[in-house]
């Protein structure tokens, strides 16, 4: 079974721009979860998405944004990119989402300018 | 806050040298444990995970770990690291009843050949 695809796998945006990142999930995974992943902060949660429908959010700017489509891929969209920003965004797929194991992709390493 | 805590940094061993590194959860209830791994540019992998039964799980390469429910611990050991172990490790909980993971902030091990 193919594991989580996360697209681009680099991306280099200067301030103010915006950005999409995708993730394709385990095949049969109706769960997808996105964290960011910075030296200083560590693993943070952004949100999770089911069938569709946002479920849970982390502490995170309205800037942050995501969706997901009935095929259960994801898009996570970052406006007004900020040098902040900059980090390594994670993209984890799991069957149902609650207190299950996540299966991670290999991230999108994003860098503001 | 609830929070996960990893006692160590970073961790530097010479091949054979025992490894156990710890973790600690601030979470009330039901909670499901898990040891991820990041090798050098590679994606988080799942080592181990406890979810209920025995509180000794076993994982892949060798890893094992321990819940200690009135410790609030999860502690991921290896009787013999090979110099293939370096990696950072990071413990993530999450309630069973949550769709999100908590991450501790990670510990960067380096065995030396």
């Amino acid at each position: 079974k193919a594991g989580v695809t996360q697209t681009p796998r680099y991306l280099i945006k200067t301030r103010g721009q915006q950005v999409t990142l995708s993730c394709s999930p385990i095949s049969g995974h109706r769960s997808v979860s996105w964290y960011q992943q910075t030296p200083g902060q560590g693993l943070q949660f952004l949100f999770e998405y089911f069938s569709e429908t946002q479920r849970n959010k982390g502490n995170f700017p309205g800037r942050f944004s995501g969706r997901q489509f009935s095929n259960s891929r994801s898009e996570m969209n970052v406006s007004t990119l900020e040098l902040g920003d900059s980090a390594l965004y994670l993209c984890a797929s799991s069957s149902s989402g609650k207190g299950e194991t996540q299966y991670f992709g290999p991230g999108t390493r994003l860098l503001v300018l | 806050a609830q929070s996960v805590s990893q006692h160590n940094h970073h961790v530097i061993l010479s091949e054979a040298a025992s490894l156990e590194l710890g973790c600690n959860y601030s979470y009330g209830g039901t909670v499901n444990l898990f040891w991820y791994v990041q090798y050098p540019g590679q994606h988080l992998q799942l080592l181990l995970k406890y979810f209920s039964g025995d509180p000794l799980v076993k994982g892949i390469k060798g890893f094992e770990a321990e819940f200690i429910k009135s410790k609030f611990s999860f502690n991921l050991r290896k009787p013999s690291v090979q110099w293939s172990d370096t990696a950072e490790y990071f413990c993530a909980v999450t309630r069973s009843n949550d769709y999100k993971l908590s991450f501790g902030a990670g510990t960067t091990v380096t065995v030396r050949a």
